[in-house]
């Protein structure tokens, strides 16, 4: 069955302070995965869609790795800000192609960011 | 360049009756898809409309129906209404190929009593 499981599911830190959020998968055939960040009461934003051949994909502070033999991907912030707290939803694609349909969404991490 | 917009922003409706969610997409995007997602879980989907056809749909009962107009944009309708169909309905937009980035909209969030 294709899944996306992420980790953890929420997590607290300090302003300033680097994390690192985790996405496993067990999709096929793999075709993306997608980072989004979703603002309460707000829709999911796209942070990333890496495909399997990158390893290594960053905007601006947010910097996604995707390793496809051990079907992990992980989201690292860097020097958080009050800003960044929100919930961050780990998508993977399981088929090339037009459909969006096959686009399956993990629960998302929520991280709160403290002053 | 307005982005996805979703009317209206919330809605309180009765078990058992009807309702009907609208979703305009981003300029240029010709695929709309909606999702449900309940509280503290990822969205969950629904369908997408393409040519005004509906292409894929997820695992929902026929009281979740759509269409899509000449202009791209959408409505979900959702009839005899059930407590379990609280949640926030996203709709999403994109180009019609398989890497394109899903542009949502800020959903509607819709209350069943």
């Amino acid at each position: 069955k294709n899944q996306v499981e992420q980790s953890p599911q929420s997590l607290i830190i300090l302003e300033g302070k680097n994390c690192t959020l985790q996405c496993n998968y067990t999709v096929s055939p793999f075709s993306n995965l997608r980072w989004y960040k979703q603002d309460t009461g707000r829709g999911p934003v796209s942070l990333t869609i890496m495909t399997f051949s990158e390893n290594t994909k960053s905007n601006g502070r947010y910097t996604a790795t995707l390793d496809a033999d051990t079907k992990q991907s992980s989201l690292h912030i860097t020097a958080s800000q009050l800003s960044d707290s929100a919930s961050y939803i780990c998508v993977v694609s399981a088929r090339n192609g037009g459909s969006q349909g096959n686009l399956i969404f993990g629960k998302g991490t929520k991280l709160s960011v403290k002053p | 360049d307005a982005g996805v917009t979703q009317s209206p922003t919330h809605l309180i409706k009765t078990r058992g009756q009807q309702v009907t969610l609208r979703c305009s997409p981003k300029s240029g995007h010709d695929t709309v898809s909606w999702y449900q997602q309940a509280l503290g879980q990822g969205p969950q989907f629904i369908f997408q409309y393409y040519e005004e056809e509906e292409r894929q749909r997820g695992n929902f009962p026929d009281r979740f129906s759509g269409h899509q107009f000449p202009n791209y944009s959408s409505e979900l309708n959702v009839n005899a209404l059930l407590l379990g169909d609280s949640a926030l309905y996203l709709c999403a937009s994109s180009l019609e190929v398989g890497n394109s980035p899903l542009h949502f909209g800020n959903g509607t969030r819709l209350t069943v009593t």
